[in-house]
């Protein structure tokens, strides 16, 4: 089994609507819940992290943690054409010299006006 | 602009060749990586470096050669590469190696004919 799955989608949505993706994750130990932003031509750019189950909110987004069911899921609410990217989600364990950092593939979102 | 540059955004070489990649940061962080990313497929960690010592190697080809010479800047040489190694090579930099936020560069685009 794959530590992070995400699914590519393409997702294509009309602006305005609500946004949901997801990821499922493996190993318990991870620490950090992330979700990065990745727009055509440039490098991903961190959106939302979190590291604990729970909900958190930053405007129009909202990332959820359920470690019971190793599950994250970003909201988007209010979409719109600029938040057309591709939205990866990605998990950190790292202390005591060791570094693991896992990437799911990466769902590419269309907003259409 | 992220504060981390990377040169050249492309780049084309023969199996033969050797080229290096280049990264530099102005954030004054002291945990940089480089990055692998292929088309259908998850972001990979390649090099993890903190205060200028490598942390991590997860499983790299020999070819793959980083060399961090001071905590600004960080180099991948590259030599007898193969073509399924054309991907889009990205460097990002962190506060330290426990600080899930990262900062990406744009990337070279590298394709090996």
């Amino acid at each position: 089994q794959k530590e992070v799955e995400q699914d590519p989608g393409p997702l294509s949505v009309p602006e305005g609507a609500i946004v949901s993706l997801n990821c499922t994750y493996s190993n318990s130990a991870f620490q950090y819940f992330m979700w990065y932003r990745q727009y055509s031509r440039k490098g991903p750019e961190l959106l939302m992290y979190t590291y604990s189950s729970g909900n958190k909110e930053d405007g129009r987004f909202t990332a959820q943690v359920d470690k019971s069911s190793k599950y994250i899921s970003l909201f988007i609410r209010d979409s719109q054409p600029s938040d057309s990217a591709t939205y990866l989600c990605a998990i950190l364990n790292s202390g005591a010299g060791s570094y693991q950092l896992t990437f799911g593939k990466g769902t590419k979102l269309s907003v259409i006006p | 602009e992220t504060g981390v540059t990377q040169t050249p955004r492309h780049l084309v070489m023969g199996m033969t060749n050797k080229k290096s990649l280049k990264c530099e940061q102005h954030l004054g962080h002291n945990a940089m990586y480089w990055y692998k990313q292929s088309a259908k497929k998850p972001l990979e960690l390649m090099f993890v470096y903190s205060l200028e010592e490598r942390v991590e190697n997860n499983s790299v080809p020999s070819r793959f050669s980083p060399e961090c010479p001071n905590s600004s800047h960080l180099f991948l040489h590259l030599h007898t590469l193969q073509p399924e190694d054309s991907a889009l090579y990205l460097c990002a930099s962190s506060q330290d190696m426990t600080a899930p936020r990262q900062y990406f560069g744009a990337g070279t685009r590298l394709s090996v004919l």
